[in-house]
């Protein structure tokens, strides 16, 4: 099995820049997650979806982000235009269809996209 | 706002010695989970206790939880040099956006020769 599938693995960028990161979920993982990890924060859950609808986005900081899953094998998440604070490790995850309720399924993690704004 | 906060936030041990880490949460939740981060790499999966659960244990790993007390701790026995890593837990609970795994703020661990 693949895994989750992030690109880039490492972006530098000039503040003021568009940046976009993607992800591929492992095959038959309807539920992808969106996080962000900082020393200063920890990991953040930025955004989730189930079967391609954003389910809870109160974790996007600002209407400088925006995230979209056009189909179940493919997401982005979108910086624009990109902040120095911005700088961080974006981990996209993907598990099995988590229903309300009905919960306790592992997460899978890609390897990470380390930004950093300059 | 972090759902868990783990203790302590570093620990440093020798090689065959157990290790304990501790998670404190705030809200009811469905289920813990404990996940393991090497340097540099992804979060992988250890293993998952159910509110109802007490007790579970995995190879090595020994997991509690204290729902009356909102804590849970994660035991690695005999410990090895490539169990160093950051190790966090994560509460799964309900919420009005449905389910929702939140991570805490991680234990760096590390285990010397």
């Amino acid at each position: 099995d693949a895994g989750v599938i992030q690109s880039p693995r490492h972006e530098v960028t000039e503040m003021g820049q568009e940046v976009t990161l993607r992800c591929k979920p492992i095959s038959g993982h309807n539920s992808l997650f969106w996080y962000r990890q900082t020393m200063m924060r920890g990991l953040e859950l930025l955004i989730y979806f189930n079967n391609n609808v954003p389910i809870d986005d109160s974790g996007m900081p600002e209407d400088r982000f925006s995230a979209k899953m056009p189909n179940a094998s493919f997401s982005t998440l979108k910086i624009q235009p990109s902040e120095p604070r911005d700088s961080a490790v974006y981990f996209c995850a993907s598990s099995l269809e988590v229903w309300q309720g009905i919960s306790g399924n592992t997460i899978y993690f890609g390897e990470g996209s380390w930004l950093t704004v300059v | 706002s972090q759902q868990g906060e783990e203790d302590p936030q570093a620990l440093s041990i020798q090689e065959g010695e157990n290790a304990t880490m501790n998670c404190s949460y705030k809200t009811s939740i469905n289920n813990l989970q404990w996940y393991r981060q090497n340097s540099g790499r992804g979060l992988v999966h250890l293993i998952l206790i159910r509110s109802n659960e007490r007790e579970k244990h995995s190879g090595r790993l020994r997991v509690t939880l204290d729902t009356s007390k909102k804590s849970s701790s994660l035991l690695i026995t005999a410990s090895r040099a490539a169990d160093t890593a950051s190790y966090f837990c994560a509460t799964d609970a309900t919420t009005g956006g449905g389910n929702k795994l939140t991570f805490g703020t991680g234990t760096q661990l590390k285990v010397e020769l």
